[in-house]
Parts: C-alpha cells; structure tokens; sequence
C-alpha cells in the first residue's frame, strides 16, 4: 500500500522566510516521490521529483527536497519566501508496482509581506 | 505543443443531466488520468488509462465513464449527474507511471 501524509493544511510564514512544508510517505518498497505546485485556478505543476539518484532534489523556482527514507519523509524547503510562492503544494507518492499515484490533501502556503 | 487541453472550463448541470468532459493531450503519452478535487481533500482519482483502448477505475469511480479510443483523448462521461458531484476535473497525462504527470487547466463543474 502506498499513502502520503501533509502535515499542516495552511502554513503562513513571512516573506523573506523559511518555507518548510512537511510531508510524509508510506510505502513498502523504494518509492518515487513528488511535490507539485497549484496557483489559483490553475492546474497542478511538477516543482520536483525524487528517482534515488540522489537525496537532496533541487527543484523550479529555489525549492528543494530532501529524501529520509529512515524518517519517510519527503519535506520541501526553501531559504527565503517570496509573495510569488503563495499557493497550494501537494507532495505525491508512487511506489512500485502501482501504477498510480497517490496525492496528499495539499498544503496552503500564505506568504505575509 | 498545447499540453493538455480540457474543455468546457465551466458548466452548471441540472440533476440528472449527463455530460462529457473533453481530454486532449499531444505529448503521445501513454498514461492519462481524471481527477477531482474538493475543497481541502487533495485530489482523487476517478480513472485512468494505460493505452488506447484500456482503462481502469482509480478511488472514485462511481457515477463516472471513460473510454480511450486514441492516444490522444480521454473524455470523462457523467450519466446522471448528482449533487456530489459539484468539483473540479482536472485530466493529465504522463509517460509512464513513475514520470511526471501534466495536468489541464481543470472543468469546474456544478451540479444543482
């Protein structure tokens, strides 16, 4: 079985801030993992994605993530806020074997000037 | 290169009514996908296709029809549409499973 947990449904956070939006994985073998970005009616956008290549993904726009497969996390970071990062994040799964991916319930990011 | 085109982006549907969301993509991938999305529920699948010619039901299936004729299109089929069935669409598609998904600009859609 393959689930995604969002920790936090709204996070405000003042510009120039750091962004830390939460996510965390279940999955019974190596998964791939995702973070897609929603403006105001708008489709959803990749932002990054996690293969195994490597542990710290860079992604658009200064995000980035960080696989811990001993904590199944997958949280998305970025040093320093802009107004322009305001919208919904949802960070997504899919383990092998599934052809499917599994989304969270989405993160909405306020930034505060 | 348009993407993924979704038509209409808006529709009010009276009870019982029935209706087809348009799906287009021309990247000639293999995966394409339907989702909804309700306020503060993330997104769910409603079906999703492999190929031409094969699909299968995703989490919420019921109330909902699709077929795949051709690589490129996708539609979603409401028969009698239902109340709980006021949201927003969004179709998108991949290359294979574990690729990135493109999404449409969404249908929203109200059921009174």
């Amino acid at each position: 079985a393959q689930s995604v947990t969002q920790l936090g449904s709204h996070v405000s956070v003042s510009e120039g801030a750091l962004v830390l939006l939460r996510c965390n994985y279940s999955s019974s073998v190596p998964p791939y993992l995702f973070w897609y970005v929603q403006y105001p009616n708008q489709g959803l956008q990749l932002l990054l994605k996690y293969t195994s290549a490597a542990t710290l993904v860079k992604g658009i726009n200064g995000f980035e993530a960080e696989f811990k497969k001993s904590e199944t996390s997958f949280h998305l970071t970025k040093p320093s806020a802009h107004m322009s990062d305001a919208a919904e994040y949802f960070c997504a799964v899919r383990s092998g074997g599934y052809q499917k991916v599994t989304f969270g319930t989405g993160t909405k990011l306020q930034v505060i000037p | 290169n348009a993407g993924v085109t979704q038509t209409p982006k808006f529709r009010i549907l009276k009870i019982g009514q029935s209706m087809t969301l348009q799906c287009t993509q021309d990247m000639n991938h293999n995966y394409m996908y339907w989702y909804r999305q309700d306020p503060g529920m993330g997104l769910k699948l409603i079906y999703y296709s492999v190929g031409a010619g094969i699909t299968d039901k995703g989490e919420v299936p019921n109330g909902y029809n699709v077929s795949r004729s051709t690589t490129e299109d996708f539609p979603l089929r409401l028969e009698l549409a239902a109340p709980s069935q006021t949201s927003v669409y969004f179709c998108a598609s991949s290359q294979e499973s574990r690729d990135e998904q493109y999404f449409g600009p969404g249908t929203r859609l109200t059921v009174t």
